[in-house]
């Protein structure tokens, strides 16, 4: 089955700790995306990357690091420097990162941060 | 500034129609689609517009007025399961420029 996975679901961090979201994709597309969901607001780009071991800011990159050694995996980490860190993270791909490529999300980890 | 509108939340009767309205104000425009998003899920592609008009999949339609930066989506002899939210979203001018709004909340009822 092709698809985009993330794990896990739902995560509870401690304040003050980092902690590595996973995503993985393999419908073959070269890129990839992570956005960030609050409640009442549209879905914020962190961080995007068109091709393996390139990646660029988005919108709300301050916070987070990513990286992308591999063209199936796009991790996340969520450090200590981000100041409001409990939302729900999506994964996305698509094709080649154009225009008229559809985005396919993954199921999403709601993250906690106690 | 880029600005997409999207009422908050909706409520239509079971087997009725309903449209959501979506009104955009972006750096440049390359395409504008909608997601549903059942809730604490990843959202669903449902329709992509580029060209001025209607585009018709099944109970789905999406209508779009690039001179008025206007879509609305809509949705047909609604179901139960349509209870969701439904994103509409704006590729802009650049490289990964998709632009999303805060989703309207459609209630379906019996």
């Amino acid at each position: 089955d092709g698809g985009i996975t993330q794990s896990p679901k739902y995560l509870f961090r401690k304040e003050g700790q980092n902690v590595t979201l996973s995503c993985e994709q393999n419908l073959n597309h070269d890129a990839m995306y992570w956005y960030r969901q609050d409640p009442g607001q549209g879905l914020r780009l962190i961080y995007y990357s068109q091709i393996v071991n390139d990646f660029q800011k988005g919108d709300i990159a301050e916070g987070y690091s990513v990286s992308r050694e591999k063209k199936e995996s796009f991790p996340l980490t969520v450090t200590s420097a981000q100041k409001n860190p409990t939302a729900f993270y999506l994964c996305a791909s698509s094709p080649t990162g154009g225009a008229l490529d559809t985005q396919y999300f993954g199921p999403g980890t709601r993250l906690t941060v106690l | 500034g880029q600005n997409i509108d999207q009422p908050t939340e909706m409520t239509a009767t079971e087997g009725a129609i309903v449209q959501i309205n979506c009104t955009y104000q972006t750096s440049g425009f390359n395409g504008l689609f909608w997601y549903q998003q059942h809730a604490g899920e990843a959202p669903t592609f449902l329709s992509y517009n580029v060209l001025d008009g209607l585009e018709e999949k099944g109970r789905f339609s999406s209508f779009l007025s690039r001179s008025k930066g206007y879509s609305y989506l809509l949705l047909k002899e609604l179901q139960m399961k349509d209870s969701a939210s439904y994103l509409c979203a704006v590729f802009g001018a650049g490289n990964n420029d998709m632009r999303f709004g805060a989703g309207t909340r459609l209630t379906v009822k019996p």
